[in-house]
């Protein structure tokens, strides 16, 4: 069975800084991993994905993320932090023999200091 | 349409009341997925169906939940005689199952409140 884990449930920054949030996942088979933001009282957004390709992998708003077999990890880092992006982020898994469902991590909560 | 359309956004019942949301999928998309989220937290997993046929459906509890996909119509999820437990926020999200991996794309969700 897949699973994810992040670690952390809230992280906090200041403005300017590296933000890293960790994601642990668990996998019998090649995955695919996504990291998904969330604004209060909205839906989910897609940052970026990971699906075989390269194992650097960059997606919206500067964030990326780095897929490391090794480790099972796909942890999402941005160089420079804004105000804006404070939001709640959900890593997931998924296997498209089971027709894509996700499944979640337990999500981080990132606050950004001024 | 070119998002995933939710309604409604509230929902207000009584417990034992009937709670029916509607999800309008991207035209084109094969795979439906219905997933509960509690307290801001833990995505859970309810369906999923291709097409009109349920492909899984191991998260729902039975006893009270359904949920159709018809062709022509917005998808829907019926909660029977709900339950305080039930309040949540309910994501449809919809899907192209293709060789760049599953991206699922998410309506806003409909917040149900059991009082």
């Amino acid at each position: 069975a897949q699973s994810v884990t992040q670690l952390g449930s809230h992280v906090s920054v200041s403005e300017g800084a590296l933000v890293l949030l960790r994601c642990n996942y668990s996998s019998s088979v090649p995955p695919y991993l996504f990291w998904y933001v969330q604004y209060p009282n909205q839906g989910l957004q897609l940052l970026l994905k990971y699906t075989s390709a390269a194992t650097l992998v960059k997606g919206i708003n500067d964030f990326e993320a780095e897929f490391k077999k090794s480790e099972t990890s796909f942890h999402l880092t941005k160089p420079s932090a804004h105000m804006s992006d404070a939001a709640e982020y959900f890593c997931a898994v998924s296997d498209a023999n089971q027709g894509g469902k996700l499944i979640f991590g337990q999500g981080t909560e990132l606050s950004v200091k001024p | 349409g070119e998002e995933v359309a939710q309604t409604p956004k509230h929902l207000v019942r009584g417990e034992g009341q009937k709670a029916k949301l509607y999800c309008a999928p991207i035209k084109g998309h094969s795979y439906v997925f219905w997933y509960q989220q509690v307290l801001k937290n833990e995505f859970k997993f309810l369906i999923s169906f291709q097409n009109e046929n349920v492909f899984d459906e191991t998260g729902m509890p039975k006893e009270r939940f359904s949920a159709k996909c018809l062709p022509n119509s917005p998808c829907s999820l019926e909660i029977q005689a709900t339950k305080l437990e039930d309040s949540a926020v309910y994501f449809c999200a919809s899907s192209l199952i293709d060789s760049q991996g599953t991206e699922a794309f998410f309506g806003q969700g409909t917040r149900l409140t059991v009082v």
